[in-house]
């Protein structure tokens, strides 16, 4: 495996399933992030992370949970979602927690929730 | 804080005509600068970025942007679009002050043969 990978690429969940993501880099990258896409909406940073250390969360329901138990793989846990949550969940890591710093981005989890 | 302003939600050009694609950027500070691009079914893809350097910036498939800070703008633009160019594209904006990517709310390209 090469770059950023995601699992599942699709996941259709009710509002009482519990789910995760998984994201995993294979780039040696320190710092990994979250992020939703929703159609006609910027990109949504929910979370980030720099060697495991979460650093960043953009104010995010608690029904959502991430984890990073080391620098190449990022969860998120998801649990009591709503419909609105449904969206495009993408995961990207850069070398460094920088502003210079390019990210590269995994495909994403088309998420569905009914 | 920073933000990114798109302009025009869809663009369409035909084959082998000139692609402009327009971002205008907010920033207090120095700004970092960047364009990906979205395939269906994928991920954002890294075309080019500015870091305070060259203000003409070329990135792959022969797109380039230009760094214009009186008018606050980083247009990308490609001399001949193909097909292939099809796709969402997004600009971003970081700054050292705070580590963040700001993004667009992106501009569907279409090709028309």
């Amino acid at each position: 495996e090469t770059g950023v990978t995601q699992t599942p690429r699709h996941l259709v969940m009710g509002m009482t399933n519990k789910k995760s993501l998984k994201c995993e880099q294979h780039l040696g990258h320190n710092a990994m992030y979250w992020y939703k896409q929703s159609a006609k909406k910027p990109l949504e940073l929910m979370f980030v992370y720099n060697f495991k250390e979460q650093t960043e969360n953009n104010s995010v329901p608690s029904r959502f949970s991430p984890e990073c138990p080391n620098s190449s793989h990022l969860f998120l846990h998801l649990h009591t979602l709503q419909p609105e949550d449904s969206a495009l969940y993408l995961c990207a890591s850069s070398q460094a927690l920088a502003a210079n710093n390019e990210q590269f981005f995994g495909p994403g989890t088309r998420l569905t929730v009914l | 804080a920073q933000s990114v302003t798109q302009l025009g939600s869809h663009v369409s050009v035909s084959e082998g005509a000139l692609v402009l694609l327009r971002c205008n950027y907010s920033s207090s500070v120095p700004p970092y600068l960047f364009w990906y691009v979205q395939y269906p079914n994928q991920g954002l893809q890294l075309l080019l970025k500015y870091t305070s350097a060259a203000t003409l910036v070329k990135g792959i498939n022969g797109f380039e942007a230009e760094f214009k800070k009186s008018e606050t703008s980083f247009h990308l633009t490609k001399p001949s679009a193909h097909m292939s160019d099809a796709a969402e594209y997004f600009c971003a904006v970081s700054t050292n002050t705070g580590n963040q990517f700001y993004f667009g709310t992106g501009t569907s390209l279409t090709v028309i043969p």
